[in-house]
């Protein structure tokens, strides 16, 4: 089936823009994580939903960082008034998890290129 | 708090011979661990993961890795390596309770010389 896909693969936004990073998990997954990866790094968790609850989000950097799921199955990754440090990739990762645990590996996505001018 | 070490940035390693990708790790109980490979222009794929059980793991592509909770490492290992192999490698580990945070390492980047 179809992996993880993530639009646009590409965003260049002005500084202080708002810019929306969509993810499609793969079908039946019940978790989706999002990720920052800046150049040279490896990734850095941001935020975790369970279907459509948020249940983990300590890793957003600021209050201008929002992710939803509202359905359980796409989500959304929205950054208001963008700043040249939000410039990164944002990967996408679904998991199927049983039991409340993490021990599932993650499927990613290719990630979108956000470039913050 | 859970944290990744990858102590190399970079490792050469010559085609056929083996090769060792250091990892270690802390968190508190008891941890998951994983390996992912990222290939140029490509995503994060899984390569094998350390739940419980047989501290030597097997994964893809000939891959695998020995946890050691004495010296809390998860170092990646493969007998004979090929050109292929070159590649952005990256540990992570989860816990076992408490929530489903995965925390990468930096990464090493693997050159596998012909």
């Amino acid at each position: 089936g179809a992996g993880v896909s993530q639009s646009p693969r590409y965003k260049v936004a002005k500084r202080g823009q708002d810019v929306a990073l969509r993810c499609d998990p793969i079908s039946g997954h019940v978790s989706l994580f999002w990720y920052q990866q800046a150049l040279g790094q490896g990734p850095e968790f941001l935020t975790y939903f369970q279907n459509e609850a948020q249940l983990d989000k300590s890793g957003l950097p600021s209050d201008r960082f929002f992710a939803e799921r509202p359905e359980g199955s796409v989500s959304t990754l929205k950054i208001q008034r963008t700043q040249q440090e939000d410039s990164a990739v944002y990967l996408c990762a679904s998991s199927a998890t049983w039991g409340g645990s993490s021990y599932n590996e993650q499927f990613f996505g290719p990630g979108t290129r956000l470039t913050v001018l | 708090a859970q944290s990744v070490a990858q102590p190399e940035d970079q490792v050469n390693v010559a085609e056929g011979n083996p090769l060792t990708v250091k990892c270690t790790y802390s968190v508190s109980g008891n941890p998951y661990l994983f390996w992912y490979v990222q290939y140029p222009n490509r995503g994060l794929q899984f390569l094998l993961k350390y739940i419980t059980g047989d501290n030597l793991v097997k994964g893809s592509y000939g891959f695998e890795a020995e946890f050691n909770k004495s010296q809390t490492s998860f170092h990646l290992k493969k007998p004979s390596a090929l050109v292929s192999d070159s590649a952005l490698y990256f540990c992570a580990v989860s816990r076992s309770t408490g929530g489903f945070k995965t925390i990468f390492g930096a990464g090493t980047r693997l050159f596998v010389k012909a």
